[in-house]
C-alpha cells in the first residue's frame, strides 16, 4: 500500500492563479482530511470528507473548495491564490472518525 | 469548536534528560491523540488516549489523559536524538483540532 500520497510536492503561484492539490489513499478510508501548517504552527483543518459526496468545512475554509467524488480522492481547490495561503498542505485519511489519521508527505505552496 | 493548547512551544534538553509537553482544554475532551513530525515530515500518530485518568506507554513515552478529560501530557524519559522533532496534542468532539506543537530539540 501506498498510503496517502499528494501532489504536487512543492509549487509557485502568482497571485490571482487558480490550481488544484491532489490526494489519494489506497486504504479504503472512509474520513479524508485537508490541513494546512504555517511556519512553526499546529495544524490546521481547512475541509474534511466522511465519505464519497459528502464533505464539511473545518477551522478555516475560507478560499478553498474540495470535492469528493470517489473512497480514495480528495483534491482540494485554491481558485484565487493568495500571499496568506503561502503553507504546507497535508492531507490524511482514516477508517472512521477518532481514529488514528495518516498522512501524506505535503505540497510546500507559495504564493507570490 | 474546542481549544487545545500545548506548552511549552520549544524545549531543549541534553541527551539522557526528560522531557515533558502538555495539552489542555477549558472544555471536556472526548479523546485526545499524540502524533510527532520530524523535521521536514508529515505528522505520524503516536497514540489515541480516551478514558478519564487513562496511561499508556510506549518503550520510554509516557501519555496520560486527566481525570477530567480537559488535560494530557507525553512524557519521555531519557531522551534521544531521535526523539527529535515536534510533538502535537489533537482532539476532534466535533471536527479536529491540533495543539500548537512542542518542538524538542536534543544535543548529544
Amino acid at each position: 500500500n501506498a498510503g496517502v500520497t499528494q501532489t504536487p510536492k512543492f509549487r509557485i503561484l502568482k497571485i490571482g492563479q487558480s490550481m488544484t492539490l491532489q490526494c489519494t489513499q489506497d486504504m479504503n478510508h472512509n474520513y479524508m482530511y485537508w490541513y494546512r501548517q504555517d511556519p512553526g504552527m499546529g495544524l490546521k483543518l481547512i475541509y474534511y470528507s466522511v465519505g464519497a459526496g459528502i464533505t464539511d468545512k473545518g477551522e478555516v475554509p475560507n478560499g478553498y473548495n474540495v470535492s469528493r467524488s470517489t473512497t480514495e480522492d480528495f483534491p482540494l481547490r485554491l481558485e484565487l491564490a493568495a500571499p496568506s495561503q503561502t503553507s504546507v498542505y497535508f492531507c490524511a485519511s482514516s477508517y472512521v472518525a477518532k481514529y488514528e489519521q495518516y498522512f501524506g508527505p505535503g505540497t510546500r505552496l507559495t504564493v507570490t | 469548536g474546542q481549544q487545545v493548547m500545548q506548552i511549552p512551544q520549544y524545549q531543549h534538553v541534553q541527551e539522557g534528560e526528560d522531557f515533558t509537553t502538555y495539552c489542555n482544554s477549558s472544555t471536556t475532551l472526548s479523546n485526545i491523540q499524540w502524533y510527532k513530525q520530524r523535521p521536514g515530515g508529515h505528522p505520524v500518530f503516536l497514540i489515541q488516549l480516551v478514558k478519564s485518568g487513562e496511561v499508556k506507554k510506549q518503550k520510554r513515552l509516557t501519555f496520560q489523559f486527566g481525570e477530567a478529560k480537559k488535560n494530557s501530557s507525553l512524557h519521555i524519559t531519557a531522551t534521544q536524538t531521535t526523539d527529535v522533532g515536534t510533538y502535537f496534542c489533537a482532539s476532534n468532539n466535533n471536527d479536529m483540532r491540533f495543539g500548537a506543537g512542542t518542538r524538542l530539540t536534543v544535543k548529544p
